[in-house]
């Protein structure tokens, strides 16, 4: 069984960091891309990073891009999301998210999710 | 970046209802690279539909999708009680990953 468990959010100020880290179970994690994405509070889901099965490639979108980086370890089955100069929008649950193959063109939809953890950035 | 408009945003039906939920995007969508999911309260989102009308593992046949291009819709065909709770769509043929605002659908 798939099972993909996020810890590491908490409340932080304006400009500080955060590092969420994503368990992995239940699958060959290496194999496979791995995606955070975010939803804040009463609102839609906002992707934030994505990383392929080999590590070597990631993907940022301009809101996030320079500010967070995304890593994996394979020998602990972990992914990771670095956050640094947090901003008030930021606050969101993160999610951690599985890619159904090891992240080539077409593979960025997502077949298991984490439960989430809540990032809070206020002063 | 592909802006995707859901609507209606939301619906109010009554179990054992058809219901056809509406994603439509700013451009083409490459190779209809468009996912649904379904989400509840305090929940993790789950998988409904990739490719615009494969449905993921383990997902009843009620549910279905369907459009090309800019245009998609998911169907539910009966609405069961644990089928209300909000839609999303998700466009990944292009980067930046997108998604839709969201359909809620609430029983009447």
């Amino acid at each position: 069984e798939v099972q993909l468990l996020e810890s590491g959010g908490g409340l932080v100020q304006p400009g500080g960091s955060l590092r969420l880290s994503c368990a992995a179970s239940g699958f060959t994690f290496s194999s496979y891309a791995m995606t955070w994405v975010r939803q804040a509070p009463g609102k839609g889901l906002e992707w934030v990073s994505s990383i392929r099965g080999s590590g070597g490639n990631t993907y940022y979108p301009d809101s996030v891009k320079g500010r967070f980086t995304i890593s994996r370890d394979s020998s602990k089955n972990t992914l990771y999301l670095q956050m640094n100069n947090l901003r008030v929008e930021d606050t969101a649950v993160y999610y951690c998210a599985k890619n159904p193959t090891v992240g080539g063109h077409g593979d960025y939809y997502f077949d298991y999710w984490g439960q989430g953890t809540l990032v809070t950035v206020s002063s | 970046e592909i802006v995707l408009t859901q609507s209606p945003g939301t619906l109010s039906l009554s179990p054992g209802e058809r219901v056809t939920l509406s994603c439509r995007a700013s451009q083409t969508v490459i190779s209809n690279y468009l996912a649904w999911y379904q989400q509840k309260p305090g929940q993790a989102p789950r998988l409904l539909i990739y490719g615009a009308s494969s449905r993921a593992t383990g997902i009843p046949d009620r549910f279905s999708g369907s459009g090309s291009g800019t245009d998609f819709s998911l169907t539910i065909t009966r609405l069961e009680p644990e089928d209300f709770a909000v839609y999303c769509c998700q466009q990944y043929g292009s980067a930046p990953l997108t998604f839709g605002g969201g359909t809620t659908v609430e029983i009447k």
